[in-house]
């Protein structure tokens, strides 16, 4: 069946101007995860979604990140405002539950460059 | 917080070759879950092995075996006849019981020689 997908797979933007990077995750994946990967911080978990509601937001660097998703299904991270620290790949994940033993697969990434 | 620490940042093997990549752990919590991931250039994650700390045994997944040492919260990945394609970033990481998130280590970038 398809895999977590995500879109689009590369973004350059200007410095101060927002994005959206979305995600689909595999269907009937109830959990949702975004993560970042970037040279400096490594690979960082940013926010975690239970159906539409997000648990666990921890990871948001800063408020100019908010993430959301709709249906149960595809989730969108916004950045708004954006500096040149956010480059980075953003990787999404989803597993068919929140369980301990549910494996997260990962999308390909979006490689998010601010100039 | 629990923290996952690889002190390889990059390796090597021949072909047909075995190699072991290390990783170790901090965390004061008895029940946890480990995995191994593998990253081509294609960025995308894949999952090669996972191993549950209540398990003693440890996990074998073909030529991927990992190395468990609890009480010396270490978790190696052995691979065994190295292929070409086995050439990528691997991340250890590390999750709670409780908690669905992961936590990574910086990555090992592995090189297959032929």
């Amino acid at each position: 069946g398809a895999g977590v997908s995500q879109s689009p797979s590369n973004k350059v933007t200007e410095k101060g101007k927002d994005v959206e990077l979305r995600c689909d995750p595999i269907s009937g994946h109830t959990a949702l995860y975004w993560y970042r990967q970037s040279l400096g911080q490594g690979l960082e978990f940013l926010i975690y979604f239970q159906g539409n509601s997000a648990p666990d937001k921890s990871g948001l660097p800063s408020d100019r990140f908010s993430a959301e998703r709709t249906g149960g299904s595809v989730s969108t991270l916004t950045i708004q405002r954006t500096q040149q620290e956010d480059s980075a790949v953003y990787l999404c994940a989803s597993s068919l539950d929140r369980d301990s033993t549910d494996t997260q697969y990962f999308g390909p990434g979006t490689r998010l460059t601010v100039l | 917080a629990q923290t996952v620490t690889q002190s390889q940042p990059e390796m090597s093997v021949q072909e047909a070759e075995t190699v072991t990549l290390s990783c170790t752990y901090d965390t004061s919590e008895s029940d946890y879950y480990l995995f191994w991931y593998k990253q081509p250039p294609s960025r995308q994650m894949i999952l090669v092995i996972r191993q549950e700390a209540y398990k003693q045994q440890n996990a074998t997944e073909n030529r991927f075996s990992v190395n468990f040492q609890k009480a010396a919260k270490s978790f190696s990945l052995k691979i065994s006849d190295s292929q070409l394609g086995d050439a990528a970033m691997y991340f250890c990481a590390y999750r709670s019981a409780g908690v669905p998130r992961l936590t990574f280590g910086e990555g090992t970038q592995l090189t297959v020689n032929p």
